[in-house]
């Protein structure tokens, strides 16, 4: 599975957009980025998931660099709720349900 | 529709114990697969099924084991506990053979004494 590189912690003012970076340089033409969330004492979340377009619904934007080295998710106007640790995952779409959960990025909102 | 539901939530074992826990998926999802939160190894895959055919594996000792029933619903059974297995195991349920969007339950928080 390509390696993500994500930043530790994040905050984002209530209201503002939260722009959460992905780095995956090593990503294969085949494989897809996906986000997820964990909300604390929660089970992760599905977010979004794209493999070169940019793909948008009703939680969040997904804007893959034309390279697909990086990503970018977009919460459009975050809330308290959206604190949360943040997981971007690379891998092939026919790979079973497998997922492969790096460290993430804490994304504290605050009012 | 009812989400995905993990029986018990918490749980408490001795050393050297097995356990048992409960998946029941999304009514019609086919795929479930389980995963150990600690953190200090944060979330970690242990194993998937999928019509009742273990097809993936994580890097997990041969004490942690699963299975899966014509129903869907899945059981984990970790023997000869050790205090490192203390952790959130959480199951999550897909409706297809591959699909992304993996619907996760509230897991079951173990801890071994």
């Amino acid at each position: 599975d390509a390696k993500t590189t994500q930043p530790p912690s994040m905050d984002c003012a209530e209201g503002r957009a939260a722009n959460l970076p992905c780095n995956h340089s090593t990503i294969s033409g085949n494989e897809y980025v996906y986000w997820y969330r964990q909300i604390h004492s929660q089970g992760p979340q599905y977010i979004i998931h794209g493999l070169k377009n940019n793909e948008t619904n009703e939680m969040a934007s997904l804007i893959i660099t034309e390279d697909r080295k990086s990503s970018t998710l977009i919460l459009p106007h975050a809330t308290l709720r959206d604190t949360a640790v943040y997981y971007c995952i690379v891998r092939p779409l026919d790979y079973g349900n497998k997922l492969v959960f790096g460290a993430g990025t804490i994304l504290r909102v605050k009012s | 529709k009812a989400g995905v539901t993990q029986t018990p939530r918490y749980l408490i074992k001795t050393r050297g114990q097995q356990v048992t826990l409960s998946c029941s998926p999304i009514s019609g999802h086919r795929s479930v697969s389980w995963y150990q939160q600690t953190p200090g190894q944060g979330l970690q895959f242990l194993f998937e099924y999928f019509s009742e055919t273990q097809r993936n594996k994580g890097n997990f000792p041969g004490r942690f084991s699963g299975r899966q029933f014509s129903n869907s619903r899945s059981e984990m059974n970790v023997s000869t506990l050790e205090l490192g297995d203390s952790a959130l195991y959480l199951c999550a349920s897909s409706s297809r053979g591959s699909n992304p969007e993996a619907f996760f339950g509230q897991g079951t928080r173990l801890t071994v004494v």
